[in-house]
């Protein structure tokens, strides 16, 4: 079976600081990985997606994950966080042969202090 | 590109009602996707539809809970009898593939009184 753990329902940093948000999974094959980003009031919009061609991937507003196969984890980071970073983060897995499960994470919200 | 469309975006009723939820994927994505989203349960996963077919309908809470995709641009989810407990924000999503990323809509939220 499949999970996704995010490590911190809440998470606070101060304008300009790092951002790291961390996910571990399990799975039994290489997964496909996600991280979305969700703003009050709207759905999940894409930030960056893994799919074996690169271990360390860029997506949109500045943020980059890296895929560490042995540690299974693909954490998201930014190097200086803005207040328009301030939303809820969710990393999320899909695997499946004929058949494909998505499974998200709990959700960390992210809180961005002047 | 018009992304996925949900309607209604707000809807309050009584318990015992019935409650129909829409959604119109992005045209030429073959996997549709409901979820729930609540502050005690997070993000779930309902129903799963590849090219007009329920694929995974696991987390289709009760019988009171029905999903249709009579063809590839418009799904519905249905709740009767409606309960206060179904009260969340109710979100569709579509994909190229089921193993894409997903679009997904702003989401319905359900107040059932």
């Amino acid at each position: 079976a499949q999970s996704v753990t995010q490590l911190g329902s809440h998470v606070s940093v101060s304008e300009g600081a790092l951002v790291l948000l961390r996910c571990n999974y399990s799975s039994s094959v290489p997964p496909y990985l996600f991280w979305y980003v969700q703003y009050p009031n709207q759905g999940l919009q894409l930030l960056l997606k893994y799919t074996s061609a690169a271990t360390l991937v860029k997506g949109i507003n500045g943020f980059e994950a890296e895929f560490k196969k042995s540690e299974t984890s693909f954490h998201l980071t930014k190097p200086s966080a803005h207040m328009s970073d301030a939303a809820e983060y969710f990393c999320a897995v899909t695997k499946g042969t004929g058949g494909f499960k998505t499974i998200f994470g709990a959700g960390t919200r992210l809180f961005v202090k002047a | 590109d018009a992304g996925v469309i949900q309607s209604p975006r707000h809807e309050v009723t009584e318990m015992g009602q019935e409650v129909t939820l829409r959604c119109k994927p992005i045209s030429g994505h073959n996997s549709l996707f409901w979820y729930r989203q609540t502050m005690m349960r997070g993000l779930e996963l309902l129903i799963y539809f590849n090219n007009n077919v329920p694929i995974d309908d696991s987390g289709m809470p009760e019988d009171r809970f029905s999903a249709k995709m009579p063809n590839a641009s418009f799904s519905t989810l249905k709740i009767q009898p409606s309960e206060p407990r179904d009260s969340a924000v109710y979100f569709c999503a579509s994909s190229l593939e089921g193993n894409q990323p997903q679009h997904f809509g702003d989401g319905t939220r359900l107040s059932i009184l």
